[in-house]
């Protein structure tokens, strides 16, 4: 079936301008992550869904990000008032379940650059 | 913290066995070993998982030592394609942590 869905692939955007980023996870995942990773760095862990559970937004770096799930499918993450260090690839990923032993599948990512 | 370590760099002949270690020694007894790989900045992409029998897959090999505090990810013949950064991950019941991983680049 299909994988991760992300969009937009890449987007330009103004210093002070917000930004939403959009995942779809793979059908019927139940768990669904984010990740921020900047040029030639690691990956950073943003926040994590699980059902309709609280999420972990343990990662989130400001509160400037924000992140929501509706439906217990689609997720936006919310970047208001861009910085030029929030340029970053931002990956999205899903699993079945939370459980160690469930797969964890990335998209491809959105390419997020702050002028 | 990511609960692994890794070597930085590694090189391997094309068409050898990439032979890639990690180390966990604080993992705990429902937790999964999981390699990923990541080419330039593309999203990661599934390797092999295990808990502590080794497992075969169609990419590669995961060893698992007996007290399960590391294990070895092998690829059998290495194409220049394999050249990526390979993360080693103790996957707990929540999210995933990455490490710095090791950058394993197959020369000709």
């Amino acid at each position: 079936g299909a994988g991760v869905s992300q969009s937009p692939s890449n987007k330009v955007t103004e210093k002070g301008k917000d930004v939403e980023l959009r995942c779809d996870p793979i059908s019927g995942h139940t768990a669904l992550y984010w990740y921020r990773q900047s040029l030639g760095q690691g990956l950073e862990f943003l926040i994590y869904f699980q059902g309709n559970s609280a999420p972990d937004k343990s990662g989130l770096p400001s509160d400037r990000f924000s992140a929501e799930r509706t439906g217990g499918s689609v997720s936006t993450l919310t970047i208001q008032r861009t910085q030029q260090e929030d340029s970053a690839v931002y990956l999205c990923a899903s699993s079945r379940l939370k459980n160690s032993g469930n797969t964890i599948y990335f998209g491809e990512g959105s390419w997020l650059t702050v002028v | 913290d990511a609960k692994t370590t890794q070597p930085t760099s590694m090189d391997c002949a094309e068409g050898r066995a990439a032979n890639l270690p990690c180390n966990h020694s604080t993992i705990s007894g429902n937790e999964y070993v999981y390699w990923y790989r990541q080419i330039h900045s593309q999203g990661p992409q599934y390797i092999i998982h295990g808990l502590k029998n080794n497992e075969t897959n169609e990419m590669a090999s995961l060893i698992i030592t007996e007290d399960r505090k590391s294990s070895t990810l092998i690829l059998p013949h290495a194409t220049l394609r394999d050249t990526a950064v390979y993360y080693c991950i103790v996957r707990g019941v929540n999210d995933m942590r990455f490490g710095a991983g090791t950058r394993l680049t197959v020369k000709p």
